[in-house]
């Protein structure tokens, strides 16, 4: 069974622009989880949808922003980016409709230069 | 309110000695508790985890106990390899509400060399 894919996975922007990173969860996952990860943060939850309703939101500003498709595969989106959003971006799924044992993909890394 | 605090890295071990890396956590209920490992250049995997107290889990050599009394979730290892060296998570799963919500600790680095 695949495991979790991310694309792409190297990204450099410029500040004010904005980014699509997108997460295809392994078949039959449902749940789909996104994070922020820097190293003085941690890891940071960003939003988790559940058959493509947005279930939990994580305390980012609203230029963060995600949908979830039919199929499961999920895409987060950031506007007007700004330094400070260079980071690790991970998508996590997991089977029922609640967080459990999550399957993360390999992240995706965004430069803001 | 609910918390995780892991012990801060780096820890680097020589190869074959025994791993200690300290979780302990703040929560009201009874919470899930999870390991997460992360090797270089890749996302993070479930290592191991406890849902209840006292309850013990185990994986590829690695331990952790669910302590209520010390609100504890150490990891330990009794020999660590070189291929051990990753970032671990230890992570806090509870009810809020209708909803599950997941807190990490900060993550540990740890170097094992030869």
């Amino acid at each position: 069974k695949a495991g979790v894919t991310q694309t792409p996975r190297y990204l450099i922007k410029t500040r004010g622009q904005q980014v699509t990173l997108s997460c295809s969860p392994i078949s039959g996952h449902r749940s789909v989880s996104w994070y922020q990860q820097t190293p003085g943060q941690g890891l940071q939850f960003l939003f988790e949808y559940f058959s493509e309703t947005q279930r939990n939101k994580g305390n980012f500003p609203g230029r963060f922003s995600g949908r979830q498709f039919s199929n499961s595969r999920s895409e987060m989106n950031v506007s007007t980016l700004e330094l400070g959003d260079s980071a690790l971006y991970l998508c996590a799924s997991s089977l029922g409709t609640s967080i459990d044992e999550q399957y993360f993909g390999p992240g995706t890394r965004l430069t803001v230069t | 309110g609910n918390s995780v605090t892991q012990m801060e890295g780096p820890v680097t071990l020589s190869e074959e000695a025994f791993l200690t890396i300290n979780c302990t956590y703040t929560a009201t209920g009874y919470p899930s508790l999870f390991w997460y490992v992360q090797y270089p250049g890749e996302g993070l995997q479930l290592l191991l985890k406890a849902t209840k107290a006292d309850d013990k889990g185990s994986n590829k050599g690695f331990e952790a106990t669910y302590r209520k009394e010390t609100t504890s979730f150490h990891l330990e290892k009794g020999s660590v390899q070189v291929s051990d060296s990753a970032v671990y998570f230890c992570a806090l799963l509870y009810n809020a509400g209708n909803n599950r919500k997941l807190i990490w600790g900060l993550g540990t680095s740890l170097a094992v060399n030869p």
